[in-house]
């Protein structure tokens, strides 16, 4: 496609339940972040996919997320047992490896746990 | 600690006039500097790229600076509009690093 894109936009969970938020990034990128945004504050690493190589799941903030991606394809983040303090928008971005490839953005999933 | 820190927090000013928001960082060395316009709602769209041998850097009425001596990078905006009101993010780029070092952006509201 003609950039990154995310499904859902938005979703709305009860606490305890599971989510699977899906990336769809631009061709022939090889690179892959997920990050977080809480309301107002600013973008929160969680995870960093390139190629085939074994990812960064250093900014995962517990073992209830986690995340795929096979090659150079679509990747998903799944939060098993939402909490509230999951509610956040969550952004995917990709860029080709390398030197200062621009990074594009999805318009991100907006996440509300009740 | 790689950190990078913006000023002001936020900023409001009329629609027409110019405005430079401001990026202090520590990270050291590093690859290079971006500026990214965040639209309430919307995922970042990057403004400028500047390499750690670049000190300017324009797109449109953007303007990126760097120094890489005093660690410091501004962004100024000319003749501002309406819809240049979003969130103005400077990021870092380690050297051999994929990882990127966020500010936490300045809000910019530009009024009529």
């Amino acid at each position: 496609g003609a950039g990154v894109s995310q499904s859902p936009s938005n979703k709305v969970t009860e606490k305890g339940k599971d989510v699977e938020l899906r990336c769809d990034p631009i061709s022939g990128h090889t690179a892959l972040y997920w990050y977080r945004q809480r309301l107002g504050q600013g973008l929160e690493f969680l995870i960093y996919f390139q190629g085939n190589s074994a990812p960064d799941k250093s900014g995962l903030p517990s073992d209830r997320f986690s995340a795929e991606r096979t090659g150079e394809s679509v990747s998903t983040l799944t939060i098993q047992r939402t909490q509230q303090e999951d509610s956040a928008v969550y952004l995917c971005a990709s860029r080709q490896e390398g030197g200062v490839g621009e990074l594009f953005f999805g318009e991100g999933s907006r996440l509300t746990v009740l | 600690k790689n950190q990078v820190e913006q000023s002001p927090q936020s900023l409001i000013i009329l629609e027409g006039k110019n405005c430079t928001l401001q990026c202090n960082y520590t990270v050291s060395p590093f690859s290079n500097l971006r500026w990214y316009k965040q639209d309430t709602g919307r995922g970042p769209v990057s403004l400028t790229i500047m390499t750690f041998s670049e000190n300017t850097k324009s797109n449109g009425r953007y303007t990126a600076t760097l120094d890489a001596d005093t660690k410091q990078s501004s962004l100024h905006i000319t003749a501002s509009q309406l819809s240049d009101s979003a969130s103005y993010i400077c990021v870092v780029t380690p050297h051999s690093n994929y990882q990127l070092i966020w500010g936490a952006g300045t809000k910019l509201i530009i009024k009529p």
